[in-house]
């Protein structure tokens, strides 16, 4: 069975300082990676995804995140925190291979982000 | 381009009714999915679609019937509703090649309250 554990359930960082949302999966084989971003009654929106190829993958906002195979961890990070990044943010997990299609979610991290 | 669109927005059921939240898609994706968002537990998978005529089940599916008779439309019927249905509901759709699905498109959710 895959999983996926955000040990946070919410961080607080100040405005333009540098952020990190952290994540850890299990899964058989492989992993697809993705970062997703909800912001108060909306449904969540799509940030980054990782499949193959360079461990540091950039995606929307000026948010990145970096696999680690090793830890088997895929942090989401930004060099500088702004007021507007406060959500809250998932990371997701399916197999490579085999699996379905099925995705599972994390529980979940508040983002606050102060002036 | 409209996207992934979900009605109604809110709903209110008495216990032992049943009621169909819509789900439609324009992007010509072929994978499909519904799934329910409780506080603390993040997104639960409740059944997907990999294309028109074909579905399954997913983490939670006890209660829920889905269908996909066409590629834009993926309704999910609660049978008999109860109060542990009481949660917001989003649908989800995704490019698939190959019976990989990539990144999912979220609708904007249906908040559903049980009583």
């Amino acid at each position: 069975a895959q999983s996926v554990a955000q040990p946070e359930d919410q961080v607080n960082v100040a405005e333009g300082n540098p952020l990190t949302v952290k994540c850890t999966y299990s899964v058989s084989g492989n992993p697809y990676l993705f970062w997703y971003v909800q912001y108060p009654n909306r449904g969540l929106q799509f940030l980054l995804k990782y499949i193959t190829g360079d461990n540091l993958v950039k995606g929307s906002y000026g948010f990145e995140a970096e696999f680690n195979k090793s830890q088997t961890s895929f942090h989401l990070k930004k060099p500088s925190a702004l007021v507007s990044d406060s959500a809250l943010y998932f990371c997701a997990v399916r197999a490579f291979t085999g699996g379905g299609n099925k995705l599972t979610f994390g529980t979940g991290t508040q983002l606050k982000v102060e002036l | 381009n409209a996207g992934v669109t979900q009605t109604p927005k809110f709903q209110v059921l008495k216990t032992g009714q049943s009621m169909t939240l819509q789900c439609a898609q324009d992007m010509n994706h072929e994978y499909m999915s519904w799934y329910r968002q409780d506080p603390g537990m993040g997104l639960r998978l409740i059944h997907y679609s990999v294309g028109a005529g074909i579905t399954d089940q997913g983490e939670v599916p006890n209660g829920y019937n889905v269908s996909r008779s066409t590629t834009e439309d993926f309704p999910l019927r609660l049978l008999s509703a109860a109060p542990s249905q009481t949660s917001v509901y989003f649908c989800a759709s995704s490019y698939s090649n190959g019976g990989i699905s990539y990144e999912q498109y979220f609708g904007p959710g249906t908040r559903l309250t049980v009583t």
